[in-house]
């Protein structure tokens, strides 16, 4: 079964400071893999997706992600955060029609 | 914008008191989820559709039941709402294939009276 693990389910970082956000995942196959972010009271929006196509994916909002597939990971990771960027994000990997969601990291931008 | 929409945005019910959550969609895709999410955890996958094909996860109490009447619309319904069922419905929608992304709608807040 695939499965991903987000370690950190509340990170701290002051504004313009380096965001990293870290997801490992376990799959059998090469994954799918794809970050989330949730804003108070909103659904997910999609930030960025890795299907295979190139080891470092760029997304929206200045977020990026390399798959390294030596380490099992898929950190998520943004150069200067921004007060706008604190929110809860998800690391999801995608299997029989079906998304399975980290336990999250909620992220705090401080001033 | 192409979109999920989901209504209400926030839904008071009395406990036992069915009620319908919907969710429609300009996307036209052909997989149709729901989802439970309660504070400060992931979403959970209660069922989905493939088109008009049901799947319904083994954990899914029998007291959520779901339709969906044509490819726009999705509805969920909760027979008999207990106090565990307040928490935030989540509606989404994606293409097949397992490298598509899937697309949610804002949520409908769920409170039980």
């Amino acid at each position: 079964a695939q499965s991903v693990t987000q370690l950190g389910s509340h990170v701290s970082v002051s504004e313009g400071a380096l965001v990293l956000l870290r997801c490992n995942y376990s799959s059998s196959v090469p994954p799918y893999l794809f970050w989330y972010v949730q804003y108070p009271n909103q659904g997910l929006q999609l930030l960025l997706k890795y299907t295979s196509a190139a080891t470092l994916v760029k997304g929206i909002n200045g977020f990026e992600a390399e798959f390294k597939k030596s380490e099992t990971s898929f950190h998520l990771t943004k150069p200067s955060a921004h007060m706008s960027d604190a929110a809860e994000y998800f690391c999801a990997v995608s299997g029989n029609e079906k998304l399975t969601f980290g336990t999250g990291t909620r992220l705090t931008i401080i001033p | 914008d192409a979109m999920v929409i989901q209504n209400p945005r926030y839904q008071v019910t009395q406990f036992g008191k069915p009620v319908t959550l919907s969710c429609s969609q300009t996307l036209n895709h052909n997989v149709m989820y729901w989802y439970q999410q309660k504070s400060s955890q992931a979403p959970k996958l209660l069922f989905h559709y493939y088109d008009k094909d049901f799947n319904n996860e083994a954990d899914t109490p029998d007291n959520f039941q779901s339709r969906r009447p044509n490819t726009s619309f999705c509805f969920l319904d909760i027979r008999s709402p207990g106090l565990g069922d307040a928490a935030m419905y989540l509606c989404a929608t994606s293409t097949k294939g397992a490298d598509q992304p899937q697309h949610f709608g804002d949520g409908t807040r769920l409170s039980i009276l």
